[in-house]
């Protein structure tokens, strides 16, 4: 069974630009969650995605947005970029009906911003 | 919103030794807690979880324990060896949906 695909792996981006992330979840997964991490922050919540529908959404600004495919696939899309965004974007998928349970990671993209 | 709090920050054992890492939580209301293993450069790997109805869980050298009322939870990894150095992350989820509330990290090392 293929993992959580993640890409790209890297992107270096200048100021005031704007960035696409892609999430392929693994075969069967309907929720897709996106975290930061940064060395000073750790990993922070940005938001999760259950068939197609935003369920949760952490403490980031409107910049940082996302959507869900109906093959769950996702995306997130951070606006306006500003030097503090670079960080490792990580998306996590879990499947099953349970609201809360095991969430599989995938590699992350490494998001550079100049 | 929870709030999860991890000790220590670093750590350092002998190979073979054990090691033990804490974390506490805020919210009561928390009933999923799992940990993750993160090596340089790749993404957090679940290593173990448990759930609030179940005291300890072990996996071969892992152990995970909960103590509900004292709202802190623990991992015990014994026989430790080389491969185990890495990042240790702790997390704790609301039964509200796949939103995980991560600790701060500890950086194991095992010496050879």
């Amino acid at each position: 069974k293929a993992g959580v695909t993640q890409t790209p792996r890297y992107l270096i981006k200048t100021r005031g630009q704007q960035v696409t992330l892609s999430c392929s979840p693994i075969s069967g997964h309907r929720s897709v969650s996106w975290y930061q991490q940064t060395p000073g922050q750790g990993l922070q919540f940005l938001f999760e995605y259950f068939s197609e529908t935003q369920r949760n959404k952490g403490n980031f600004p409107g910049r940082f947005s996302g959507r869900q495919f109906s093959n769950s696939r996702s995306e997130m899309n951070v606006s306006t970029l500003e030097l503090g965004d670079s960080a490792l974007y990580l998306c996590a998928s879990s499947g099953g009906q349970v609201l809360n349970t095991e969430a599989f990671f995938g590699q992350g993209t490494r998001l550079t911003v100049v | 919103g929870e709030n999860v709090e991890q000790h220590p920050s670093t750590l350092s054992v002998q190979e073979g030794d054990s090691a033990v890492i804490k974390c506490t939580y805020s919210d009561s209301a928390s009933n999923y807690f799992p940990w993750y293993k993160q090596e340089l450069g790749k993404g957090p790997q679940l290593i173990i979880d448990i759930r609030s109805n179940v005291g300890e869980k072990k996996d071969q050298r892992i152990a995970v324990t909960l103590n509900k009322t004292a709202k802190h939870f623990s991992l015990h990894i014994t026989e430790t060896q080389p491969e185990d150095s890495a990042v240790y992350f702790c997390a704790a989820s609301l039964p509200t949906g796949n939103q995980f509330y991560f600790g701060t990290g500890t950086s194991l090392t095992v010496i050879p």
